[in-house]
């Protein structure tokens, strides 16, 4: 089944203590995203890559990393979270920006 | 700038039709999807317009006037399970690259009654 998967999919975690939510697509996507998603802003976008070892920063890049070393995997990492990045993630793939594909979602709080 | 507008809430009776609209100002136009997303879940992909004019697909429609920024998606025969919230997304053309990114409108919250 084609499909994306994130995990985990709840996470509490505190301030400054670092987490990785990874994502995978086996669908043989060349381009993938990182949104998070809050009340009335609409889904914005963290980091983008369109092909293995090529990523590039979204309108809400800061506080976050990514990395793309296979073409399949797009994991998110906060390296140092705070407050104010809790919120809703989704990671989303396609072929060549065309019909994005999301991942379940992971519903992050930051105490 | 780059804007994308769409109503915060609507309200329709089972069995109606509604109209969402989504009105656009984007620099690099290459094509305008909506979405539907229900609460707590991903959004799931409904329609692409790149073209003017009507898309339709069963119960779902959606049109596209480039010359006026515009969109809407025309939902018919509502059911109980069509509340969820409706995204409008433009694919814009990314600075001064020569890929594209997509623009997401807040969501369009539809509530069906009975």
């Amino acid at each position: 089944e084609a499909q994306v998967t994130q995990n985990p999919r709840y996470l509490i975690t505190v301030t400054g203590k670092k987490l990785t939510v990874t994502c995978s697509q086996n669908m043989n996507h060349e381009y993938m995203s990182w949104y998070r998603q809050d009340p009335g802003l609409g889904l914005r976008q963290i980091y983008y890559s369109m092909n293995v070892e090529v990523t590039d920063k979204g309108d809400v890049p800061e506080g976050y990393k990514v990395s793309r070393k296979e073409k399949r995997n797009f994991p998110l990492i906060l390296e140092s979270p705070s407050p104010n990045q809790t919120s809703l993630y989704f990671c989303a793939s396609s072929s060549r920006g065309e019909t994005q594909y999301f991942g379940p979602g992971t519903r992050l709080l930051v105490l | 700038g780059q804007n994308i507008d769409q109503p915060t809430e609507m309200t329709a009776t089972e069995g109606a039709i509604v109209q969402i609209n989504c009105t656009y100002q984007t620099s690099g136009f290459n094509g305008l999807f909506w979405y539907q997303q229900h609460a707590g879940e991903a959004p799931t992909f409904l329609s692409y317009n790149v073209l003017d004019g009507l898309e339709e697909k069963g119960r779902f429609s959606s049109f596209l006037s480039r010359s006026k920024g515009y969109s809407y998606l025309l939902l018919k025969e509502l059911q109980m399970k069509d509340s969820a919230s409706y995204l409008c997304a433009v694919r814009d053309r990314r600075g001064r690259r020569s890929n594209y990114q997509l623009i997401w409108g807040a969501g369009t919250k539809l509530i069906i009654k009975p």
